[in-house]
């Protein structure tokens, strides 16, 4: 069966400072991978997804980058960090057209 | 660009009763459409998947239905249970980018035991 981890679960981190979110997907291969933030009050917002290997795509400008160095496993960085990138970040996968799957999520509050 | 709205915000109702959750977009060229349970501080569980030329789905006391044409689907809880209570997300898929999902921002249900 197919499993999907995120670390960490929480973090507290200062403005200005580096981020690193990763997101792997056990029993699955070739599968979209997605990158969304829950922010407080606010439904949750697609920020990047990805088809395959080094396939990255952005819904909406930000702060924020993503790679894909192996087939399943997606980061979710950041070189020096807004108050305004805390919310609850959530990866997911998901076949073409079929069911996303999301993933425990990581709690960032940024102050 | 796609709006999904879900009405209410909050529902509370007693254990045993059936509800109804909605939830409307504007754009009917979707997809699929999906309904998810978060749990406080948790993930998505995915409940139901319904294609677009699909009307309903069901699964256990949960039923789906999708009029596209509308721009609506409603989630039919059946003889709810205080383990019900949780955050109902509803999802539409526009076949964009990988199936790319705009989100509602939920319904807050809590059963009352």
């Amino acid at each position: 069966s197919q499993t999907i981890h995120q670390w960490p679960a929480t973090l507290v981190q200062p403005v200005g400072s580096p981020l690193s979110l990763e997101c792997t997907v056990e029993g699955t291969s070739n599968p979209n991978l997605y990158w969304y933030r829950q922010a407080a009050g606010r439904g949750l917002q697609l920020l990047f997804y990805s088809v395959g290997i080094g396939q990255i795509s952005s819904e909406v400008p930000q702060n924020l980058s993503a790679s894909r160095p192996q087939d399943r496993q997606f980061i979710l960085s950041s070189k020096k960090l807004l108050l305004s990138d805390s919310g609850f970040y959530l990866c997911a996968w998901g076949a073409s057209g079929d069911t996303q799957y999301f993933g425990p999520g990581t709690r960032l509050t940024v102050l | 660009k796609q709006e999904v709205t879900q009405i209410p915000a909050a529902l509370s109702v007693p254990e045993g009763e059936n509800l109804v959750l909605n939830c409307s977009f504007t754009d009917s060229a979707i997809y699929n459409l999906q309904w998810f349970r978060q749990d406080p501080g948790k993930g998505l569980t995915s409940l139901l998947l319904i294609q677009s030329s699909q009307r309903e789905q069901t699964s256990g006391r949960l039923n789906a239905s999708l009029d596209k044409s509308s721009g609506r689907s409603t989630l039919y809880i059946a003889a709810s249970q205080p383990g019900d209570s949780a955050t109902y997300l509803c999802a539409v898929g526009t076949g964009t980018g990988a199936n790319n999902l705009f989100f509602g921002t939920g319904t807050r249900l809590t059963v009352i035991p």
